[in-house]
């Protein structure tokens, strides 16, 4: 089976601007999450999407969403792009079923200037 | 909700030597513990991961205990090699879902 794919792996952006991350889970897993990652901060969670629907919200600002397509893909968007915004952006699959493994893509390193 | 901490936050052994990572949770209905290895430049690779059904579990040279009562769980590394050095997470969570991060070990092993 394929892995996790995230597309793309390297983004440069201005203050202000918005993106928009994608990622595509292992066949047949049908949650996905994602997370920021920063050295002073480690991982943190951002959301997770299962069948279409947003089932777990970590802290972040509303300038942060998702959403999943029905071929559970999904996409992260960031408006209004800060600064503190670059990070290592990963998202992470799992079948869902409870104690499902949770594998991650390789990640998308966003800078913002 | 959910704090995994984690220590030590840096970590180096000569290489054959022994590694031990500690996590401790706080939510009494986390179920799931899985371990992470990130080499630099990588992506964090699942390694090991145990339920709360089991005491210990054991791959090769990679062993993770749980103790529930004490909320705190172990990952064990013998006979270090130098691949071995990475930075390792641990996380909790419930059914698999909301998995919550320790802050990392950064291992160094050394020849």
């Amino acid at each position: 089976k394929a892995g996790v794919t995230q597309t793309p792996r390297y983004l440069i952006k201005t203050r202000g601007q918005q993106v928009t991350l994608s990622c595509s889970p292992i066949s047949g897993h049908r949650s996905v999450s994602w997370y920021q990652q920063t050295p002073g901060q480690g991982l943190q969670f951002l959301f997770e999407y299962f069948s279409e629907t947003q089932r777990n919200k970590g802290n972040f600002p509303g300038r942060f969403s998702g959403r999943q397509f029905s071929n559970s893909r999904s996409e992260m968007n960031v408006s209004t792009l800060e600064l503190g915004d670059s990070a290592l952006y990963l998202c992470a699959s799992s079948s869902a079923l409870p104690g499902g493994e949770q594998y991650f893509g390789p990640g998308t390193r966003l800078t913002v200037t | 909700g959910e704090n995994v901490e984690q220590h030590p936050s840096t970590l180096s052994v000569q290489e054959g030597d022994s590694a031990v990572i500690k996590c401790t949770y706080s939510d009494s209905a986390s179920n799931y513990f899985p371990w992470y290895k990130q080499e630099l430049g990588k992506r964090p690779q699942l390694i090991i991961d145990i339920r709360s059904n089991v005491g210990e579990k054991k791959d090769q040279r990679i062993a993770v205990t749980l103790n529930k009562t004490a909320k705190h769980f172990s990952l064990h590394i013998t006979e270090t090699q130098p691949e071995d050095s990475a930075v390792y997470f641990c996380a909790a969570s419930i059914g698999g879902q909301n998995f919550v991060f320790g802050p990392g070990t950064r291992l160094s092993v050394l020849p």
